[in-house]
């Protein structure tokens, strides 16, 4: 039971433009939302999250949006640089619950074409 | 702030062999996570600690897996008479007590099992 889906296994991007990445949940107790970058041979780096009160947090180039009645959330990179090639994950957890766990989802792959 | 650091990096042993891991977490979070990472997959949540109390495990962590923090400092994750399906990148996290929704990775252990 993937309870949280990225239908997009890859996207690409020319460098300058806006890149577009989409998560999908299932569970309605999750309360809490990431999205992290891993590079080939590295564990995952946190970029910025996102709390179920919120439907936008920004940092940076990076800006994440929260549709909770969709139950979707979206990663937005703008502009788009050649170190941003990476694979990205959803990541949600449900902290009212007092569960620390985090559930990922199964990644995207994004490239960044110069 | 040095980040979490596993150790060793990549590991092979031969099937039926018992494999020892750890991890060293940021050091003033007081929470250790263990997660598993096959191909194509995100990361899996295996077991938590919070200081040295095991506080959350998960059914994937079958009776030959087994994981302390004996000190509240770092951590280590035993796999016992390995099998094939072991083979994956075992990856720790810690995080402080005050943001422990945000979870910051180390660079992951690859075991492979002949």
């Amino acid at each position: 039971d993937q309870q949280v889906k990225q239908n997009s296994p890859s996207l690409s991007v020319q460098e300058g433009r806006i890149s577009i990445l989409n998560c999908d949940y299932t569970n309605s107790m999750f309360d809490y939302f990431l999205w992290y970058k891993k590079y080939p041979a590295e564990g995952p780096t946190f970029l910025i999250s996102i709390s179920s009160i919120k439907d936008k947090n920004e940092d940076g180039r990076f800006t994440v949006f929260l549709n909770k009645s969709a139950k979707h959330l979206s990663l937005h990179i703008v502009p788009s640089q050649p170190g941003d090639s990476a694979v990205y994950f959803c990541a949600a957890s449900a902290r009212d619950l007092g569960n620390e766990k985090l559930t990922f989802g199964t990644g995207t792959r994004l490239t960044i074409i110069p | 702030d040095t980040g979490v650091s596993q150790d060793p990096r990549h590991k092979i042993t031969k099937r039926g062999q018992n494999v020892t891991f750890r991890c060293d977490p940021i050091s003033e979070h007081n929470r250790l996570y263990w997660y598993r990472q096959t191909l194509g997959q995100g990361p899996e949540f295996l077991t938590y600690f919070q200081n040295e109390a095991q506080l959350e495990k998960s059914r994937l962590l079958s009776d030959r897996f087994s994981a302390e923090r004996p000190k509240g400092s770092f951590s280590t994750l035993e796999i016992q008479r390995t099998e094939q399906g072991d083979s994956a990148m075992y990856l720790c996290a810690s995080s402080s007590w005050d943001r422990s929704y945000e979870q910051y990775f180390g660079p992951g252990t690859r075991l492979t099992v002949t």
